[in-house]
């Protein structure tokens, strides 16, 4: 079936220090890939996406590729900051089966100044 | 205009008594989900509304879970006779034309605890 999987957390680093969450699916087809990010106290909100094999999204400094033939969307940033300090979603949408979108557990992101 | 709201933030309840969920779309949006999020889990998917149509209910648990939406706008999820497995966040978003791809907007969530 579907699934998606992402780095266990919490992922504590230092501010400015280079940032990599793991994501990877399962899915048949090719679905659509996004990241959302959970700030404390705040709902959902998409960071990025990407629909087809080797895109690239990014917002905020974040990037992801959809890397098709290792079925990965790791989120990258390169300096990270204490406001970057949140829970982040890797979600899938394969088009297929229940509807809606599979989400990961989460990865909850602490950055210390 | 303003976000996704829901009511209430949190909510505490007796195991077997009924609660009612409300979300509040964004004005416009024609798409309407409810999510619900467990301690430990991912994001499982509950229901869909798009429009006029008819909802997409296969992420319901059980027969006990239901929701409606009125108007297409206003839109109330129900669990009866709670259990303690129903405890989580409960999520709702909302998004405009509402293909899978659109962006979704989430709501701050429910948080419900059946003792």
């Amino acid at each position: 079936g579907n699934s998606v999987t992402q780095m266990e957390g919490p992922v504590t680093l230092s501010e400015e220090a280079f940032l990599t969450i793991n994501c990877t699916y399962t899915a048949t087809g090719y679905p659509s890939l996004f990241w959302y990010v959970q700030y404390p106290g705040e709902g959902l909100q998409l960071l990025l996406k990407a629909t087809k094999a080797d895109d690239k999204g990014s917002n905020k400094g974040f990037e992801a590729t959809y890397r098709k033939e290792t079925t990965s969307f790791h989120l990258e940033k390169g300096s990270v900051q204490v406001s970057d300090s949140a829970v982040y979603f890797c979600v899938m949408y394969s088009g297929g089966g229940a509807d809606g979108l599979t989400f990961g557990k989460g990865t909850h992101l602490i950055i210390q100044p | 205009g303003a976000g996704v709201s829901q009511s209430p933030s949190n909510k505490v309840t007796e195991k077997g008594k009924d609660v009612e969920l409300r979300c509040d779309p964004i004005s416009g949006h024609t798409a309407l989900y409810w999510y619900r999020q467990s301690l430990g889990q991912g994001l499982e998917f509950l229901i869909y509304f798009q429009g006029n149509s008819a909802p997409d209910k296969s992420g319901l648990p059980s027969d006990r879970f239901s929701a409606e939406r009125t108007g297409g706008s206003v839109s109330t999820l129900t669990i009866q006779r709670t259990q303690q497995e129903d405890s989580a966040v409960y999520l709702c978003a909302s998004s405009y034309p509402g293909t899978r791809t659109d962006t979704q907007y989430f709501g701050p969530g429910t948080r419900l605890t059946v003792l």
